[in-house]
């Protein structure tokens, strides 16, 4: 029973498209992340929430938006997908108590 | 800004053998970041391996330990002997302090992809 699920876990898309990536959490953690991660690059922050209905900016927000309309779930949108957004991209939740975060599977996304 | 450098690229080791990853920190936003390590194993999300959060102290878990040095700035990762089940992508990370800019936000290492021969 993973605690941190996404979908989809692949994905294509065409250049100019609409993408939207779910997360969902049944850990009860207020924050939520989206990360993605890309050869030789750590994992980046992209958007995090402080809870429901809060989204935040992380360090590179642009081209990207977030949703967090429950505790459970927390959307990465693509309004106009560009192929240099094709990378992984990662959904955590965090505990604030022990600093933790749990990582969902991940999803490949691929703009054409 | 905060940030992890760690061994580049793929390691191989042999089974039974040991290994060392290297990494090193720099923090801006707080004198003593949390550090940590995390796996993903092949099709799965990353997992805690360990954590340090006090200097000088040491973490372990499944036979890797990580002794956070404050003098050197480093959280080398490091096991005995290792199996082939080890084989996975590390990433050694820092919990920033409020000036990162978003409070329990995490900066990552590249990864450290980990291939242990029999």
């Amino acid at each position: 029973e993973a605690a941190v699920t996404q979908s989809p876990r692949n994905k294509v898309a065409v250049t100019g498209g609409k993408v939207t990536l779910s997360c969902n959490q049944t850990n009860n953690h207020n924050n939520m992340y989206w990360y993605r991660q890309d050869t030789g690059h750590g994992l980046r922050l992209i958007h995090y929430s402080y809870g429901a209905g809060s989204t935040e900016k992380g360090d590179i927000p642009d081209g990207y938006k977030a949703s967090r309309p429950s505790q459970e779930n927390f959307s990465l949108i693509l309004e106009l997908a560009t192929p240099s957004q094709t990378s992984v991209y990662f959904c955590a939740s965090g505990d604030p108590t022990s600093y933790e975060q749990y990582f969902g599977p991940g999803t490949r996304l691929t703009v054409l | 800004g905060d940030s992890v450098t760690q061994t580049e690229g793929q390691v191989t080791v042999s089974e039974s053998k040991s290994l060392i990853i290297n990494c090193t920190y720099s923090a801006t936003s707080i004198a003593y970041p949390n550090l940590f390590w995390y796996v993903r194993y092949p099709g799965e999300g990353l997992q805690l391996l360990l954590k340090v959060i006090t200097a000088g102290q040491k973490g372990s878990s499944r036979g890797f330990e990580a002794t956070y040095n404050k003098e050197t700035t480093s959280f080398h990762l490091q096991k005995a002997s290792v199996q082939e089940s080890d084989s996975a992508v590390y990433y050694c990370a820092l919990r920033g302090g409020m000036l990162s800019g978003s409070f329990n936000k995490l900066t990552f290492g590249a990864g450290t992809r980990l291939a242990v021969c029999p």
